[in-house]
């Protein structure tokens, strides 16, 4: 157990669904965060959330949207995706978005793909 | 920006072979280094970390020495094990004071290693 759970493991969706993504920590962490990692690429960073407020937003598709409801829930909406949207979906936390240099704590991601 | 380059895999050791994986970064200041590890079906876990010039991180035999001048964190293993089949990160992170910057990632490097 990594301390950062994520829900579903795997999805598949079709191009015209509507679902979302959970993740949850319990570290006491006020940060979290959303990255896309794809074969062969690096992982992208898609946005951060500091104490429940958005600091960053990467360029990120309007179809991929993200909420903070609360310091240790983050989820990742998503809807109307295209096939290359495809990819493992990582959410991570730190102590703050100032302690990133301590290290994050990832949970193990969820696989999405669309069809 | 910041950037993270990392040598391509996979990278196929025998039982016991002495492991580098090389890591070079560029930076605007004074980043913090990383070393992560995914293995199969799981996220990414913190394998050990250098937040200034010269320090050496080290973690299961693991050890990366932040090198400034060459803008380096090379991964080293004396005997590494099948156990330590994986994919390997290095990421940096440098906290800008206006918002959350997040870690770059490199592309990781696929370790292989066969008994």
């Amino acid at each position: 157990e990594t301390g950062v759970t994520q829900t579903p493991r795997h999805l598949v969706m079709g191009m015209t669904n509507k679902k979302s993504l959970k993740c949850e920590q319990h570290l006491g962490h006020n940060a979290m965060y959303w990255y896309k990692q794809s074969a062969k690429k690096p992982l992208e960073l898609m946005f951060v959330y500091n104490f429940k407020e958005q600091t960053e937003n990467n360029s990120v598709p309007s179809r991929f949207s993200p909420e903070c409801p609360n310091s240790s829930h983050l989820f990742l909406h998503l809807h109307t995706l295209q096939p290359e949207d495809s990819a493992l979906y990582l959410c991570a936390s730190s102590q703050d978005a100032s302690m990133a240099a301590y290290g994050y704590t990832f949970g193990s991601g969820t696989r999405l793909t669309v069809v | 920006g910041n950037s993270v380059t990392q040598m391509e895999g996979p990278v196929t050791l025998s039982e016991e072979a002495f492991l580098t994986i090389n890591c070079t970064y560029t930076a605007t200041g004074y980043p913090s280094l990383f070393w992560y590890v995914q293995y199969p079906g799981e996220g990414l876990q913190l394998l050990l970390k250098a937040t200034k010039a010269d320090d050496k991180g080290s973690n299961k035999g693991f050890e990366a020495t932040y090198r400034k001048e060459t803008t380096s964190f090379h991964l080293e293993k004396g005997s590494v094990q099948v156990s330590d089949s994986a994919v390997y990160f290095c990421a940096l992170s440098e906290y800008s004071g206006g918002g959350a910057d997040g870690l770059t990632f490199g592309k990781g490097t696929h370790l292989i290693i066969q008994p």
